[in-house]
């Protein structure tokens, strides 16, 4: 199985501050990797997929980046709501990995 | 609405069987591969089982092959996972998820809540 590394595991900011969490694969994964949000008592919100192809309603202060086994979510400017714990998930086989979370608090 | 809504969990003790349901709402469910996704209570998240959305090839994870099951009826929208000889460490919110492309290596663009399962003598 493909092991997906995140780093910090928790984080603290403040609010205007901008962030990077980084995502490390075992082996290239290519592009096939996701990141959601996840806030307490809610189910994971897709962010970014294909490593770093915005989905669909997610604001822009939102990117990602990287390739083969290292990858970024930058969040350029926190808002209040973007506390919350992140998650990177490779795709690359059906059998899909997680990370095992980063807690973004201030 | 567009929706996923899981139904079927509850307080099973080690050794038994609980059948979780899925419902899609709002969407070409013959069109995508749909997948179990679970999390333990303070835990990450964890890919259970995937079935694709035509000849409905099935996948597991290591973890619960053997012991789990994936189907689904297209006439209902709905996906399943029947799940036999339950232990401990299967106690999670279990959510089922639909990828973004349809494909059964996919991101997951659509949660359901969850539903609990809890595992305990």
């Amino acid at each position: 199985d493909i092991q997906m590394t995140q780093s910090p595991s928790t984080l603290s900011a403040s609010v205007g501050d901008r962030v990077t969490i980084t995502c490390r694969a075992s082996q290239s994964i290519s592009g096939w990797l996701a990141w959601y949000q996840q806030k307490p008592g809610t189910a994971p919100k897709l962010l970014i997929y294909k490593a770093s192809t915005l989905e669909s309603g997610v604001p822009s202060r939102f990117s990602g980046s990287g390739s083969g086994t290292e990858f970024t979510l930058t969040i350029s400017s926190l808002q209040p709501g973007d506390f919350a714990t992140y998650y990177c998930h490779q795709y690359n086989t059906i059998q899909g990995t997680f990370g095992q979370g980063t807690k973004l608090e201030i | 609405e567009v929706q996923l809504l899981e139904s079927g969990g509850g307080l099973v003790q080690p050794g038994g069987s609980l059948r979780l349901s899925c419902v899609a709402s709002e969407i070409t469910f013959s069109s995508f591969a749909m997948t179990w996704v679970r999390q333990a209570p303070g835990k990450g998240l964890e890919w259970v089982s995937t079935i694709s959305r035509s000849r409905g090839s099935t996948y597991y994870a290591d973890s619960v092959k053997g012991r789990f099951t994936i189907s689904r009826d297209t006439s209902k929208n709905t996906v399943y996972l029947q799940m036999n000889s339950l232990r401990v460490e299967d106690t999670a919110l279990y959510y089922c998820a639909k990828g973004v492309h349809g494909q059964t290596d996919d991101a997951f663009d659509l949660w359901g809540q969850g539903t609990m399962v809890t595992v305990s003598s």
